[in-house]
């Protein structure tokens, strides 16, 4: 089971945003964050908890180990209006947690 | 470009089977695990399932194992999901997903590639 906090949040240009991610048992780095704006596919952020894909901004940074993790935009930006999801992939069945949707 | 394209999806009466297939191009498909993700209406993302690079391992959700069955032909660069007793709760947005690694070891690390997706709806 993944958590998420919190479930949505507003903030603003340039705020500095944090979201949590908590797995119910111990899951190593095997959690990967995904943002998915309306209508469209998700995308890949952050892989093995702290590593950023290719072609992710560098306001995106991720942390932790085991079962907590957080995800971090330094600098809030109109486009970052999304869901953020965490997923686990340490063992079957992968689960995501529930998203935290942000409006800027 | 690198890319995954979902089709099959449609409208089916509930206990009916239907199955979708992922077409992938611009990458060395036999090289990576492929998963599939679904989205009900309005609803999270949950993963369905997922096959190792070379179609030898094999891993699904609970909500799905016993009537759904993915598989892959690396000769066609296809990933195909059967699903058979298709129930309501199973209507939504299907779509593939490319593992970062080859997901023999029934670990993943990253779904990197996404394709756009195609709908299920099971109504009577």
């Amino acid at each position: 089971q993944m958590t998420q906090s919190p479930s949505s949040l507003s903030a603003s240009v340039g705020d500095r945003v944090t979201f949590t991610c908590r797995a119910s048992q111990y899951i190593s780095t095997f959690l990967h964050w995904y943002q998915q704006r309306p209508g469209k596919a998700p995308r890949l952020l952050i892989y093995a908890a702290s590593s950023l894909q290719s072609g992710v901004p560098s306001r995106f940074s991720g942390s932790g180990s085991g079962t907590d993790f957080t995800l971090t935009i330094s600098s809030l930006q109109p486009e970052d209006s999304a869901t953020y999801y965490c997923q686990q992939s340490f063992s079957t069945p992968f689960t995501f947690g529930p998203g935290t949707k942000v409006d800027v | 470009q690198v890319q995954l394209v979902e089709s099959g999806g449609g409208v089916v009466q509930p206990g009916k089977s239907l199955r979708l297939s992922c077409a992938a191009s611009g990458f060395a498909f036999g090289a990576y695990g492929v998963h599939w993700v679904r989205q009900a209406p309005g609803k999270g993302l949950e993963w369905v399932a997922l096959v190792s690079h070379d179609g030898s391992n094999k891993y699904y959700s609970d909500s799905v194992k016993g009537r759904f069955s993915i598989s892959r032909d690396n000769s066609k660069n296809m990933v195909y999901l059967q699903m058979r007793s298709l129930r309501p709760e199973d209507t939504a947005v299907f779509h593939c997903a490319r593992d970062v690694g080859t997901a023999t070891t029934g670990q993943g690390y990253g779904m990197d590639v996404w394709g756009q997706g195609t709908t299920v709806t099971v109504s009577s």
